[in-house]
């Protein structure tokens, strides 16, 4: 199974609104709605930000929501405050013997 | 507050084996399966394996079968990932990361370092 495919890079300045894109398949984002977006801070743990595509745990700003059309799913990020800047990696249930599959990473950059 | 406490970062020469651990607290340990998730430098974030505490069942990712191995020990809340036969590959930071299938990781440790060099 191939990773979900993001931009490698996105940027955007103070206050403005971002999108990440996490393009998978059928077998994957099409299918199931077990679709998670997670943030990385440089030598940091990730920390989980949305969960089954559009869920926001308890803590995280509401700044960040999901979505999903097909088999592409999208981070969005409102009123971009410098401390966004980060990496971030899409996940998506899989099924069978792949378990889960990772996006391939985007760096979020605050201008 | 939950939480999950890996070892230390650790140093290996190619072919050896390594073992991490990952110790939970601030909840029911059998509760929540226990995933491995690896990062090699610079690099994204790659599934290994899960372990259910509460059974001891295991599922790994096909690239890692027959070379990792999960177990867990309930009596102090803790799960191991051994991992034999490394290659340079495999240098890496190893998490451990709590779920609940299919959901998603809601709680990571701070990672293991694991360098592969002779």
């Amino acid at each position: 199974q191939s990773a979900l495919t993001q931009p490698a890079s996105v940027s955007g300045s103070p206050g403005q609104t971002i999108t990440i894109s996490c393009t998978g398949t059928s077998s994957d984002v099409g299918t199931y709605n077990f679709v998670s977006w997670y943030q990385q801070h440089p030598g940091k743990a990730p920390k989980l930000m949305i969960n089954e595509v559009i869920k926001r745990p308890s803590g995280v700003s509401n700044r960040f929501s999901g979505s999903k059309s097909g088999n592409t799913a999208s981070l969005t990020i409102s009123g971009l405050q410098a401390e966004d800047e980060a990496d971030y990696f899409c996940c998506s249930y899989a099924g069978g013997n792949t378990f889960v599959v990772f996006g391939t990473g985007t760096k979020v950059t605050v201008l | 507050q939950v939480q999950l406490v890996q070892s230390g970062a650790e140093v290996r020469e190619p072919g050896a084996s390594v073992k991490v651990s990952c110790k939970a607290s601030g909840y029911t340990f059998t509760d929540y399966y226990l995933h491995w998730v690896r990062q090699a430098p610079g690099q994204g974030l790659e599934w290994m394996a899960w372990i259910s505490p509460d059974t001891g069942g295991t599922d790994y990712a096909q690239k890692f079968r027959g070379r990792v191995t999960l177990t867990r020990d309930t009596s102090i809340s803790t799960a191991y990932m051994e991992l034999g036969r490394l290659g340079s590959d495999d240098t890496a930071v190893y998490y451990c990361a709590r779920g609940k299938p299919p959901d998603a990781f809601d709680i990571w440790g701070q990672g293991t370092m694991v360098t592969v060099s002779s």
